[in-house]
């Protein structure tokens, strides 16, 4: 399974876009980049998922270069409510062939948003 | 309403007794999970199962066992060999072989303390 990296902590303020970037140098050809966020006391929940260029949804946008080797998790005008750890995670989806072993949730970053 | 429940969601057990927490999901999933949350950390694997009357071992299955007898049902038992069994501890469940997505569905927690 490949390893990833980001960053421990993140700080920002209301109404500014924030951008979390994950390495992931050995991600394999049939792996796709998943992220998630985790609110203190609850279990995570899943945020968006991507191959390859873009992916947009109604929370967040999903950046990856074409080497893949990294990502960037785009939270656009964040709010207080934001505040919570970020998991990048990398891995092969059940329908494409992907076992239904573990997903490997690292420490993540912790982002604080402030007033 | 479709979901996973976890119960109790605080517990307190007296040192060198084994205790089972409680999983159970609606939601038709075949894959199932148990992971360990210590303060501050990531999310670690304990046991997952695939199907029903099979399981896999995780990262630290050591001093906990569990058992798959419906697929509905993934309790975990937290034995006395378990050395620091305190934690906070998130069942997940994941559907089968048609989802296109690495997104793993997960229950609000239990929160074990050990006396």
């Amino acid at each position: 399974l490949a390893k990833t990296t980001q960053p421990i902590s993140m700080d920002s303020y209301e109404g500014q876009e924030v951008n979390i970037t994950c390495s992931h140098n050995n991600i394999a050809t049939n792996d796709y980049i998943t992220w998630y966020q985790q609110f203190p006391s609850q279990g995570p929940r899943f945020i968006i998922q991507g191959y390859k260029t873009k992916v947009t949804n109604e929370v967040a946008s999903l950046f990856i270069p074409a080497d893949r080797k990294s990502s960037t998790l785009s939270l656009p005008r964040v709010s207080l409510s934001d505040t919570a750890v970020y998991y990048c995670l990398v891995g092969v989806p059940a329908n494409y062939g992907g076992s239904q072993g573990n997903l490997i949730f690292g420490k993540g970053t912790k982002l604080s948003v402030k007033p | 309403d479709g979901g996973i429940t976890q119960s109790p969601k605080y517990l307190f057990r007296k040192e060198g007794q084994n205790v089972t927490l409680s999983c159970e999901q609606n939601l038709n999933h075949d894959a199932m999970y148990w992971y360990r949350q210590d303060p501050g950390q990531g999310l670690r694997l304990i046991y997952y199962s695939q199907i029903v009357n099979d399981f896999q071992k995780g990262d630290i299955a050591e001093g906990y066992s569990v058992s798959r007898e419906k697929k509905e049902s993934f309790p975990l038992t937290v034995t006395s060999a378990q050395k620091n069994p305190t934690a906070f501890y998130l069942c997940a469940s994941r559907p089968g072989g048609t989802s296109t997505y690495n997104e793993q569905f997960f229950g609000p927690g239990t929160r074990l303390t050990v006396l």
